[in-house]
């Protein structure tokens, strides 16, 4: 049963576009969200994260938002840069571990 | 930032012998690890749960004999794949809790194992 969802394998948008990445959950006791960036051959990096208690978290070209009772959220990035090209993963956390989606290939042209 | 360590990077090896991944934490102490496991375009399966003294924590699918875990340090955990067999070919990737107990996880980068 796959408790993170990430339905789309991949994503190509246009240098300076937004690219907007989308994530499903459906166990209720999550209530911590993150997402990470992974090159191929290397471990995720930390990107972004967001809290239950929260509907929006911003740090710079990233934005993430919560829909609580959609038990959904999205990472935006604008505006794309090519560098932004590599696999995002949407993970979340009831505080005992952390469960991974699937990943999504995000491909920005330049 | 916070800087997980992990060797090697990537290794062949012949079928029936066993691979030990290290997994350090350089600039913090993790009383937690853990082991995900990554198939091509698949996710980051969690493998188990390491945590420094104490016995590792399995996820429900695997061997625990098959994949030894060891957390003897704060900074130190150790995955051996024994007797591995081409199906165990797969990406491992560490990552480490700082123990003041931030939710975000530092990753390792990787070890692509490769068994012929």
């Amino acid at each position: 049963d796959q408790q993170v969802k990430q339905n789309s394998p991949s994503l190509s948008v246009q240098e300076g576009r937004i690219s907007i990445l989308n994530c499903d959950y459906t166990n209720s006791m999550f209530d911590y969200f993150l997402w990470y960036k992974k090159y191929p051959a290397e471990g995720p990096t930390f990107l972004i994260s967001i809290s239950s208690i929260k509907d929006k978290n911003e740090d710079g070209r990233f934005t993430v938002f919560l829909n609580k009772s959609a038990k959904h959220l999205s990472l935006h990035i604008v505006p794309s840069q090519p560098g932004d090209s590599a696999v995002y993963f949407c993970a979340a956390t009831d505080q005992s571990k952390l469960t991974f989606g699937k990943g999504i290939t995000l491909s920005v042209r330049p | 930032g916070a800087v997980v360590s992990q060797h090697p990077s990537w290794v062949i090896c012949k079928s029936g012998t066993s691979v030990k991944i290290e997994c350090r934490s350089l600039d913090f102490q993790a009383t937690t690890m853990f082991w995900y496991r990554q198939f091509p375009k698949q996710s980051l399966m969690l493998m188990a749960t390491s945590n420094e003294g104490s016995k590792a924590t399995y996820e429900q699918g695997v061997e625990k004999d098959k994949f030894l875990i060891n957390h003897a340090s704060l900074t130190l955990s150790t995955l051996t794949v024994t007797s591995a067999h081409p199906e165990d070919s797969s990406f491992y990737i560490c990552s480490a809790r700082d123990r003041r107990g931030h939710e975000k996880l530092f990753f390792g980068s990787g070890t692509q194992l490769s068994v012929l």
